[in-house]
């Protein structure tokens, strides 16, 4: 397993200004995914960070709104910009295994960061 | 988007008593089926992954049965306790390896 933590665990913020979220783990790791959690919705997908390539970004999120780092294979950063109250939510990092069709079975999440968004 | 449905969405037990909630997700392009149980302010706890028609897994007081035929999933908790109370979600693996979750079903356990 790997275990994952997330800087800051908590945070409230006003309108119109952005937010880094860190991700740190354990060990080494190719896949990285940043999810968020609505109020009252499922975890949602935003994007996929691969160490050395731009992120992949879901439908309905974009670059200019959650830019997103990965400078090595134990750390990422998702910033939410320009925030708005929609964007209240939880935000978690997620790992996955090593990259071959038998390992994508296991996936780990960090604790998450719960934003507030006045 | 593909839709993963938990219900209910929340259910409260008495100590001692046993439950079951269900999550339905695409009979097609299966690959995994995920449970993760959800403490606030925790990580999302990894409890089972089934990948196999009729797979049943157990761990403790809690097991899950799966049904890729038909879509659906059964998570069983015997004599729930006051630490079981938690949101569990379900999560479904298509074969482009993404994962779909459940809104996840809220138990809280009344001593």
């Amino acid at each position: 397993s790997a275990v994952i933590s997330q800087k800051p665990s908590r945070d409230i913020c006003q309108r119109g200004t952005s937010l880094t979220i860190q991700c740190q783990v354990d060990s080494q790791v190719t896949m990285m995914f940043w999810y968020r959690q609505q109020p009252g919705q499922s975890l949602t997908l935003i994007a996929t960070a691969n160490q050395g390539s731009e992120a992949t970004y879901e439908s309905g999120f974009v670059i200019d709104k959650f830019p997103i780092s990965r400078p090595n294979l134990t750390f990422s950063t998702l910033t939410v910009s320009n925030m708005s109250p929609e964007d209240s939510s939880i935000y978690l990092c997620s790992v996955g295994g090593k990259q071959t069709p038998s390992s994508y079975n296991e996936q780990f999440f960090g604790p998450g960061t719960r934003l507030t968004v006045l | 988007i593909l839709n993963v449905e938990q219900s209910p969405q929340s259910l409260h037990v008495q100590e001692g008593d046993s439950t079951n909630f269900t999550c339905s997700f695409p009979s097609s392009n299966f690959y995994a089926l995920h449970w993760y149980r959800w403490e606030t302010a925790k990580s999302p706890e990894a409890l089972f992954v089934m990948t196999l028609n009729g797979d049943e897994k157990k761990k403790g007081r809690i097991s899950a049965t799966l049904n890729t035929k038909e879509g659906y999933s059964y998570l069983y908790i015997k004599g729930s306790q006051p630490e079981d109370s938690a949101t569990y979600l379900c999560a479904f693996r298509s074969n482009d390896y993404k994962l779909s979750f459940g809104a996840g079903t809220t138990v809280t356990v009344r001593a």
